[in-house]
């Protein structure tokens, strides 16, 4: 089984912090995702990574940066959080394939006070 | 564009009765398209997913989904509600990129 691991369930951090969200996925896969969940708002794509080093901008990148150093990690980047930042992290792992599906993590609740 | 539309955001059930969650989809390329279920706490996880090999896909935990053209539909069936289906489903597509598109989810809630 594919296991995708947060590095943190709970954050809470104060607005003007750098704040860093950890994944590691054990599975090789090439993709690797972060969303944001917010209720009624579904999950947002913030950035997906196809490769080492290589990064797409999602949806909502704003506010955001990404490093992918290696391949079974992602980490999301917070350079100064800010109270509209608090919310549920996902990430998230897949294969390349057209229908491969997303093998998620078990997320980080963030709270920026 | 694609666009994902889940009907209610919240649906009860009694205990044995049929679940019926709904999800209409708007593509214009051949979608693929996924169930996903989240737990209190937890993650997303895969429940099925449809990739034109058949319009009828079964998935785990009994859930079963019926692929319609026609109707632009991926309605998620189950034809008895147990206690521990309570979760918030999501329904998902992807026309084979990298993009995925989510429903806004519908939270289950089961009834004794």
């Amino acid at each position: 089984d594919v296991k995708v691991t947060q590095s943190s369930r709970y954050l809470v951090k104060r607005t003007g912090e750098k704040v860093f969200l950890e994944c590691v996925q054990d599975m090789d896969h090439e993709n690797m995702f972060w969303y944001r969940q917010d209720p009624g708002l579904g999950l947002r794509l913030i950035y997906f990574s196809y490769d080492v080093k290589m990064k797409e901008k999602g949806d909502i990148p704003e506010g955001y940066s990404v490093s992918r150093e290696k391949k079974e990690r992602f980490s999301l980047i917070l350079e100064s959080a800010s109270t509209n930042q608090t919310s549920m992290y996902l990430c998230a792992s897949s294969l390349p394939g057209r229908h491969s599906p997303l093998h998620f993590g078990n997320g980080t609740r963030l709270t920026v006070t | 564009a694609q666009s994902v539309t889940q009907l209610g955001s919240h649906v009860s059930v009694s205990e044995g009765a049929l679940v019926l969650l709904r999800c209409n989809y708007s593509s214009s390329v051949p979608p693929y398209l996924f169930w996903y279920v989240q737990y209190p706490n937890q993650g997303l996880q895969l429940l099925l997913k449809y990739t034109s090999a058949a319009t009828l896909v079964k998935g785990i935990n009994g859930f079963e989904a019926e692929f319609k053209k026609s109707e632009t539909s991926f309605h998620l069936t189950k034809p008895s509600a147990h206690m521990s289906d309570a979760a918030e489903y999501f329904c998902a597509l992807t026309s084979g990129t990298y993009k995925y598109i989510f429903g806004t989810g519908t939270r289950l809630k089961v009834l004794a």
